[in-house]
Parts: structure tokens; sequence; C-alpha cells
């Protein structure tokens, strides 16, 4: 089945420690993209790629980095300098297709700082 | 910039009943509008879409018209299970890619 995977799905993080968040699709699509989840916040755009080897910053991408070097994987490094990483992160993917385009999304990390 | 506002929750219905669950949104420019939904602990699919004034997007008993007139894109459905108990977010996107604004999102919790 095609589809997003997102690995672990539980991640525990020591502060000062940077941390690597998999994100492997296998729908051929152009685009991905990383968003954080906070409680009553909705979803904040991190970071996204249209292209491998390209990336561009979202809205908060302080303390995060990213590489696009294979058109199927997307990892996020959470670094020591984000303030407060513990959250849920969702890894999503798109193609562009006029205005009917839909992202679809991985099943989640949730990162916690110990 | 563009921003979506949807109503806060949580909303707590019983099973049956009518539920409404209002997004409005600001955009600078022609927006296709989404109905995303989080079950616990997942992440989110998409329950249904429109992409042009007056467009009704329909899934699962859901609905959502979108009104360009009141800016706004509010999901509907008559009748609610205990299986609809999940968070709704309403998203917009203004380019091909699929990048998406969000809403807040609005916890839904129907007992029986």
């Amino acid at each position: 089945d095609g589809g997003i995977t997102q690995s672990p799905k539980y991640l525990f993080r020591k502060e000062g420690q940077n941390v690597t968040l998999s994100c492997e699709q296998n729908l051929n699509h152009d685009a991905m993209y990383w968003y954080r989840q906070d409680p009553g916040q909705g979803l904040r755009l991190i970071y996204y790629s249209q292209i491998v080897n390209d990336f561009q910053k979202g809205d908060i991408a302080e303390g995060y980095s990213v590489s696009r070097e294979k058109k199927e994987s997307f990892p996020l490094t959470v670094t020591s300098a984000q303030k407060n990483p513990t959250a849920f992160y969702l890894c999503a993917s798109s193609i562009p297709r006029d205005r009917a385009t839909e992202a679809f999304f991985g099943q989640g990390t949730r990162l916690t700082v110990v | 910039g563009d921003s979506v506002t949807q109503m806060e929750g949580p909303v707590t219905l019983s099973e049956e009943a009518c539920l409404t669950i209002n997004c409005t949104y600001t955009a600078t420019g022609y927006p296709s509008l989404f109905w995303y939904v989080q079950y616990p602990g997942e992440g989110l699919q998409l329950l249904l879409k429109a992409t042009k004034a007056d467009d009704k997007g329909s899934n699962k008993g859901f609905e959502a018209t979108y009104r360009k007139e009141t800016t706004s894109f509010h999901l509907e459905k008559g009748s609610v299970q205990v299986s609809d108990s999940a968070v709704y977010f309403c998203a917009l996107t203004t380019d091909s890619w699929g990048k998406l604004q969000f809403g807040a999102g609005t916890q839904v919790v129907v007992t029986p």
C-alpha cells in the first residue's frame, strides 16, 4: 500500500541532544512537509521541499534542520537550539495538481524532552 | 498573510445530534479549502475539500460549502455517531503544491 511512514512513533530526548525524525513516502510525490502540532494551536509549518536537494523554511524553522537527498525521504532533525521541542510532529506529502491538490499525512512522531 | 479561524472546542454532543463547526478564512489569493480529521494518536486524514466558490464537499455524511461572499467553509453533519469523536481541522491552500494553512482545530466528543 502506498503511504507515508514516520518513525519512531514515540521519541524521548534529553536536553541538549539532537534527534532525527524519519519520514518516508512511496507515493511518488514531489513535495514533502514537516508540521508541528501543539495543543490548541493547530499545525504549524516547519520546513517544506518541492524537489530533491531543495527545501524552504516554513513559519517556525528555528532550531530545526532537514535534508532531501532522495525523493522518498525527508528527515527532520530537532537540534539543541530548539527551546521547546516537546510536540507532535507530522510529515506530509503532495503532488502539484492545479487546485485539487491535497496533502497526505503520516501517523506522526511524538517527541518528549526528559 | 493567510489565516483560518475555527470555533473553539471541545464540542460535546449526544449521538444522533446535529454538528456544525464554523470556519472562516482570509487569503490573499483564491484558496482551495479542506477539512481534515484527526483520530486520537493518529495523523490527519482528508475529510472533504472544495476548490471554488459554491462547491460543496461531502464525505461520510459530512458536508461543507465554499462561501466566497462570507469567506466561510462550515462543516455540518446531520446525525453524529460516537465514532465521529475526533479533532477537526479547517485548512486552506493558495498554491498548487498543497502547502496548507490550518485552523487551531476543534475537538468533538460524541457520547452514547
